[in-house]
């Protein structure tokens, strides 16, 4: 069974200053993964997503992230926040075997953004 | 424009009224499923479908139906609401649950109160 793991409900950094939010996952194989997005009063949205091409995925508005596979983590970072990027980010996996179940997430990080 | 949507946005019922939440794709996936939102909890899996009268539990189905009828209609139902289904409803769809690395579509989600 796969899990995820995001360290931190809330994450609080200024303006300006760099976004890191934690991801670790639990899979007996490399799964993939992805980050997606919520703004405020809406959906879902697809920030980026590993799938075994390249470790280091870059996304849209400036988010890129890291497999890393020896720490099972896919951390998601910015260099430099903006208060746009105030939202709540999942993180979630699938398993490349393919499959029915969809995506397993985690429980979400807000990120707060400081004037 | 490629889009779930799901109606009503807002719904508050009471205890034991039969209603349905209707979600709708014109991006001809296969693949569709019902996730519900909880504080703390992140998202959770109610009922997928890999296509059309196709259907299997998620995570957490009772009290919860699901039909497929169409490739592109995807409701739940609730035959008897209860105060713990007071939630946030999000419809998904991805072309294919047998890549797992499509990415899902989201709906901008059905907040429903339960009285």
């Amino acid at each position: 069974a796969q899990s995820v793991t995001q360290l931190g409900s809330h994450v609080s950094v200024s303006e300006g200053a760099l976004v890191l939010l934690r991801c670790n996952y639990s899979s007996s194989v490399p799964p993939y993964l992805f980050w997606y997005v919520q703004y405020p009063n809406q959906g879902l949205q697809l920030l980026l997503k590993y799938t075994s091409a390249a470790t280091l995925v870059k996304g849209i508005n400036g988010f890129e992230a890291e497999f890393k596979k020896s720490e099972t983590s896919f951390h998601l970072t910015k260099p430099s926040a903006h208060m746009r990027d105030a939202a709540e980010y999942f993180c979630a996996v699938s398993d490349p075997g393919g499959g029915a179940d969809g995506l397993t997430f985690g429980k979400g990080t807000h990120l707060i953004i400081q004037p | 424009e490629a889009q779930v949507t799901q109606n009503p946005r807002y719904l508050i019922t009471v205890t034991g009224k039969k209603l349905t939440v209707t979600c709708s794709q014109n991006m001809n996936h296969e693949y569709m499923s019902w996730y519900r939102q909880d504080p703390g909890l992140g998202l959770r899996q109610i009922y997928y479908s890999m296509n059309v009268e196709v259907t299997d539990k998620g995570d957490v189905p009772e009290g919860y139906k699901v039909s497929r009828k169409e490739k592109r209609n995807f409701p739940l139902i609730l035959e008897s609401p209860s105060p713990n289904q007071t939630s946030l409803y999000f419809c998904a769809s991805s072309r294919r649950a047998s890549n797992s690395y499509n990415e899902q579509f989201f709906g901008p989600g059905t907040r429903l109160t339960v009285l």
